[in-house]
């Protein structure tokens, strides 16, 4: 089975601030990543698919990169609403679904 | 509008049982790939089982031989049959299309799970 890390797990920025959030993958993956976003009791918001691809609505400050084993999601200026907790999952190794456990972002 | 409402949700008691249903709107869910993913308190998230639009049906090792992923067709919904309940089952219960991408050439297509419905609690304890 796939295992996916993340870091760092949690993480202090103010509005404004450059974020980078890593997600890894036991073994390469390609481009079979996606990104997450989920604020408190709500469900999960599609972010970034296949690695780089911009879900339609979301904000262009969303940006992801990587291929193989290694993948990060940038946000390049963080705004009030990002505030929130981000995952990455993989779906290369399907029917199997596999998340990272999470990188929350909280207010500096 | 794409949307999926859960229902079904609530209090059982170990050992129980417990139906979960997921309402479509604005696509058919026996054209798509579907799933179940759950989210424990405080935890994070979890795949639980995927229907294939061909009707195959694959689960999670934890939930393998007590959940059953099924649909019907003519009510536009997606179930989750959950048998022989146990406390760490206990969590939020989100179901999902998995969206795929047809058009860039990738083999296997690239897919993800988008929409999301609003989740439901299921909380297993005596």
């Amino acid at each position: 089975d796939i295992q996916m890390t993340q870091s760092p797990s949690s993480l202090s920025a103010s509005v404004g601030d450059r974020v980078t959030i890593t997600c890894r993958a036991s073994q390469s993956i390609s481009s079979y990543l996606n990104w997450y976003q989920q604020k408190p009791g709500k469900a999960p918001k599609l972010l970034i698919y296949a690695a780089s691809s911009l879900q339609s609505g979301v904000p262009s400050r969303f940006s992801g990169s990587g291929s193989g084993t290694d993948f990060t999601l940038t946000i390049s200026s963080l705004q009030p609403e990002d505030f929130a907790t981000y995952y990455c999952q993989q779906s290369y190794s399907t029917p199997g679904f596999t998340f990272g456990p999470g990188t929350k972002v909280d207010i500096k | 509008e794409v949307q999926l409402v859960e229902t079904g949700g609530g209090l059982i008691q170990p050992g129980g049982s417990l139906r979960l249903s997921c309402a479509a709107s604005g696509f058919t869910v026996s054209s798509n790939y579907m799933s179940w993913v759950r989210q424990a308190p405080g935890k994070g998230l979890e795949w639980v089982s995927v229907i294939y639009s061909g009707g195959s049906t694959y689960y999670a090792d934890s939930v393998k031989g007590r959940f059953t992923i099924s649909r019907d067709n003519s009510k536009n919904t997606l179930y989750l049959q959950m048998n022989s309940l146990r406390a760490e089952d206990t969590a939020v219960y989100y179901c999902a299309r998995v969206s795929r991408d047809f058009w860039s050439g990738s083999s296997p297509p690239y897919n993800w799970f988008d929409p999301w419905g609003q989740g439901t609690l299921v909380t297993v304890s005596s």
